[in-house]
């Protein structure tokens, strides 16, 4: 089944503790990107990877890293969470045309409670 | 201006009725657009891409207006089940090829 999985789903942690959230896609995508979702402000771009090597910034990069060793992996790094990174994460994939992006395909979401 | 604004509703519609959203983009570089379904704390689903002969898949039907820089997405005969948030989504093309959603309009179909 084509899908993308995030782990982990749900994670409660507290002020400067490092975590990482995993994304996985199995579609050979060569599009994948962060996003966070938080009440009246919608989702926001953290950061995408055209391709594996290739990383850049979203709109709200700040406090977070990203990596694209492999084609199907794009974990999402916070170094030092702080309270203003608890929300809902999104990871999703897509692949490009010569033209434009097609479809995302997005994870089902880690809820991430920063203490 | 915003680059991809729409209205935040709710929209409370009784079922069965027809019901219509606007979403204005601004940039006129913006090359592929698509209507997504979020239903509450769920990831977002496509619904349908929208181009520029205008697309209908059942019930629902997608426009674009290039000249005004908007699209539209027509829901005919609602159910209960088309209760969700519906984003809006654009591709801007240039070197970074940009992809940027919508805040969503929220949709409650009445029984």
């Amino acid at each position: 089944e084509a899908q993308v999985t995030q782990n982990p789903r749900y994670l409660i942690t507290v002020t400067g503790k490092k975590l990482t959230v995993t994304c996985s896609q199995n579609m050979n995508h060569e599009y994948m990107s962060w996003y966070r979702q938080d009440p009246g402000l919608g989702l926001r771009q953290i950061y995408y990877s055209m391709n594996v090597e290739v990383t850049d910034k979203g709109d709200v990069p700040e406090g977070y890293k990203v990596s694209r060793k492999e084609k199907r992996n794009f974990p999402l790094i916070l170094e030092s969470p702080s309270p203003n990174q608890t929300s809902l994460y999104f990871c999703a994939s897509s692949q490009p045309t010569t033209i434009s992006l097609n479809e995302q395909f997005f994870g089902p979401g880690t809820r991430l409670t920063v203490l | 201006r915003k680059e991809v604004e729409q209205d935040p509703g709710p929209f409370n519609v009784p079922e069965g009725a027809t019901v219509a959203f606007n979403c204005t983009y601004s940039n006129s570089a913006s090359q592929s657009f698509f209507w997504y379904r979020q239903d509450c704390r769920k990831e977002p689903k496509l619904l349908m891409s929208v181009y520029s002969s205008g697309n209908e898949d059942g019930r629902f039907t997608a426009q674009l207006n290039r000249a005004s820089q908007y699209i539209s997405l027509l829901i005919r005969d609602s159910k209960l089940s088309d209760s969700a948030t519906y984003l809006c989504v654009v591709n801007v093309l240039n070197r970074d090829d940009k992809i940027i959603f919508g805040k969503g309009t929220r949709l409650h179909i009445l029984p």
